[in-house]
């Protein structure tokens, strides 16, 4: 059973307009959020994160929204680059644990020009 | 890139046989994990490592073994390699306290035949 779920496995968006990428989670001990990006022959990268204790984090054109009631988060990019073309994985853990992630299973993101 | 290498970058083995994979950081973090990248099913967790001697399972941990006798190193050992085990490895490290640091190394593209 994925407890970290992406639903979307690919995106398009034209350059300079949004792309939000949706992550969905089923364990309520999670309490940290994190994205990853990865481009191939590349390990992941981190992006982004959030705790539980938040609704939104943001890092310049990066922002991550938290929905705890809905077991829900997303991540936007604004305004979206080519250079942004990659897989975005959204991940989890609860700080009780070894803080091994859970991760989901991706969404690969394509910025058109 | 922050002190995390793997080796080898890709290998190709024969159905039976043992491999052994390593990873290697330069600064001393405690706690270091091994995730497979399958298609489909995003990064999991194989084994992790909480210091020296010390590791436990993650989720698909059957068939996999490791070791860990300094804080360096932390190999990945499949026993007698099948088809399945065909995979990208990737071997990640977490800084201390910070609860979004961690980092992956570059991974390690191996093939079953």
């Amino acid at each position: 059973d994925q407890q970290v779920k992406q639903n979307s496995p690919s995106l398009s968006v034209q350059e300079g307009r949004i792309s939000i990428l949706n992550c969905d989670y089923t364990n309520s001990m999670f309490d940290y959020f994190l994205w990853y990006k990865k481009y191939p022959a590349e390990g992941p990268t981190f992006l982004i994160s959030i705790s539980s204790i938040k609704d939104k984090n943001e890092d310049g054109r990066f922002t991550v929204f938290l929905n705890k009631s809905a077991k829900h988060l997303s991540l936007h990019i604004v305004p979206s680059q080519p250079g942004d073309s990659a897989v975005y994985f959204c991940a989890a853990f609860f700080s009780g644990s070894a803080r091994q992630l859970t991760f989901g299973s991706g969404t690969q993101l394509t910025v058109l020009p | 890139d922050a002190g995390i290498t793997q080796s080898p970058r890709h290998k190709v083995t024969e159905t039976g046989t043992p491999v052994t994979l390593r990873c290697h950081q330069t600064e001393n973090h405690r706690y270091m994990y091994w995730y497979r990248q399958d298609p489909g099913h995003g990064l999991r967790l194989i084994h992790y490592s909480y210091g020296v001697k010390d590791t436990d399972k993650g989720e698909v941990s059957d068939g996999y073994s490791v070791s860990r006798s300094k804080t360096e190193d932390f190999l990945l050992t499949l026993e007698s390699a099948t088809s399945s085990q065909t995979s990208v490895y990737f071997c990640a490290i977490k800084f201390e306290g910070d609860n979004y640091g961690y980092t992956f190394g570059s991974g390690t593209r191996l093939t079953v035949v």
